[in-house]
């Protein structure tokens, strides 16, 4: 049973160039989460999404930084225009119901040039 | 105010001694807590979780739950310096029953 996959693992943009990020969750995970950490910093939420649906975006930036979950394939997190400040490791995870546990993906580490 | 507050540490405790990790939490509807860790440069894991007051014990770690006082706590016990890495306590609760994360603890266990 695989577990959460993310791809890239690893990522390197120059400033202004488009981010994708992909999640594929668990197998009958239907909840997604998606999560920034900074070098030496916390884990921050980011946004909640289930198939098809945003459930909660209350941690994405107001502008360049977007999610989907489509009926068929797997979560994006795309972020437009991408500055040194974004820098980050971007893990997802997913679980089975809202208040289930999480199991996150190895993440994706984004370098901005 | 933080829905899950963690002390940053760092906390150093000598191999093969008890590390003593806590959590508190603001949402007192709160009925599920977790522990995760995470090696630097690795994504978060699951250790265990904790739905009822008192103590649960997985091997050599123990959460235990105080849902009067709002806290959880995790105690590793004969701490190897494998265990050295930054713990996360996650609560679901708040207004959306919600996940949330505290900014983890960072633990060095030295040989």
């Amino acid at each position: 049973n695989a577990g959460v996959m993310q791809n890239p693992r690893h990522l390197v943009r120059r400033r202004g160039q488009e981010a994708r990020l992909r999640c594929s969750p668990m197998k009958g995970h239907s909840h997604v989460y998606w999560y920034r950490q900074l070098p030496e910093e916390g884990l921050k939420f980011m946004v909640y999404l289930q198939k098809e649906n945003i459930i909660d975006e209350s941690g994405m930036p107001k502008e360049r930084f977007s999610a989907e979950f489509p009926k068929e394939g797997p979560s994006i997190l795309r972020i437009q225009q991408v500055v040194r400040g974004d820098s980050a490791a971007y893990f997802c995870a997913s679980s089975l119901d809202r208040e289930e546990t999480q199991y996150f993906g190895p993440g994706t580490r984004l370098l901005v040039l | 105010q933080k829905e899950v507050e963690q002390n940053s540490g760092p906390l150093s405790v000598p191999e093969g001694a008890i590390a003593s990790l806590n959590c508190t939490y603001s949402d007192r509807g709160s009925q599920s807590f977790f522990w995760y860790r995470q090696y630097s440069g690795k994504s978060p894991e699951l250790i265990m979780f904790i739905y009822s007051n008192g103590d649960k014990e997985d091997g050599r770690f123990t959460a235990q739950l105080n849902k009067a006082s709002q806290y959880v706590s995790l105690l590793i016990r004969d701490s190897q310096p494998s265990d050295s890495a930054t713990y996360l306590c996650a609560v679901v609760g708040g207004p959306g029953n919600q996940f949330y994360f505290g900014t983890g603890t960072s633990l060095t266990v030295i040989p």
